[in-house]
């Protein structure tokens, strides 16, 4: 079965350009969350996906949306790309049942530089 | 306040010791889940393990073994008979239930097996 995939690998932008990074979860998870990991951090989170609504949202600035699409799959999109959103983005993806916490599984990530 | 200290920034051990990685929690829920990630140079976090706050019972897997007590916040992991294979930096994270899902992460353990 596939894990998560996340695509491109790698991006390099520029100051003030826009930025749409993809994630496709596992097959039958419906949740999706992405996170930003600077370099020697632990991830942080950015959002939550469920059933195509936003259900949580980190401690980020508007620069930030993403959304998920009936297939399940989502989108981050970042703004007015600065110098400090240069960091590995990861996607995870869940079963996402409300009743509990799922365990979440990551996707390879998206390493975006931003020159 | 949600929070995941790992005290131990980096460190080295030659292959075949054993070694403990540290993990400190603080939340004010009662239930929460915590969890062990494992991120080798490539990357990905690969999920290692999870636990809920209710289930006190280490847990063995092959070389690897979780020690959770609440009593001291702390959820720590064993590895035994340490492998180069094992050379990654080990997140420990923490998630409260009834909350968006999203994973609290520490700043992660470096860890270098020499050979």
């Amino acid at each position: 079965d596939a894990g998560v995939t996340q695509s491109p690998t790698h991006l390099i932008k520029t100051r003030g350009q826009h930025v749409t990074l993809r994630c496709s979860p596992i097959s039958g998870h419906k949740s999706v969350s992405w996170y930003q990991q600077v370099l020697g951090q632990g991830p942080q989170f950015i959002f939550q996906y469920y059933e195509k609504e936003e259900r949580g949202r980190g401690n980020f600035p508007d620069r930030f949306s993403a959304r998920q699409f009936p297939n399940y799959s989502s989108e981050l999109n970042v703004n007015a790309l600065l110098l400090g959103d240069s960091a590995l983005y990861l996607c995870a993806s869940s079963l996402g049942s409300l009743s509990s916490t799922d365990t979440q599984y990551f996707g390879p990530g998206t390493r975006l530089t931003v020159l | 306040a949600q929070k995941v200290t790992q005290a131990q920034t980096e460190i080295s051990v030659v292959e075949k010791e054993d070694v403990t990685l540290d993990c400190v929690y603080e939340t004010r829920d009662t239930t929460y889940y915590l969890f062990w990630y494992k991120q080798p140079p490539s990357g990905e976090l690969v999920f290692l393990i999870r636990r809920n706050s209710f289930d006190e019972q280490n847990e063995i897997s092959g070389r690897y073994s979780w020690n959770f007590q609440k009593s001291t916040s702390s959820f720590n992991f064993t590895i035994t008979a340490s492998q180069v294979v094992d050379s990654a930096v080990y997140f420990c994270a923490l998630s409260e239930a009834n909350r968006d899902d999203k994973i609290i992460f520490g700043k992660g353990t470096r860890l270098h097996i020499l050979p």
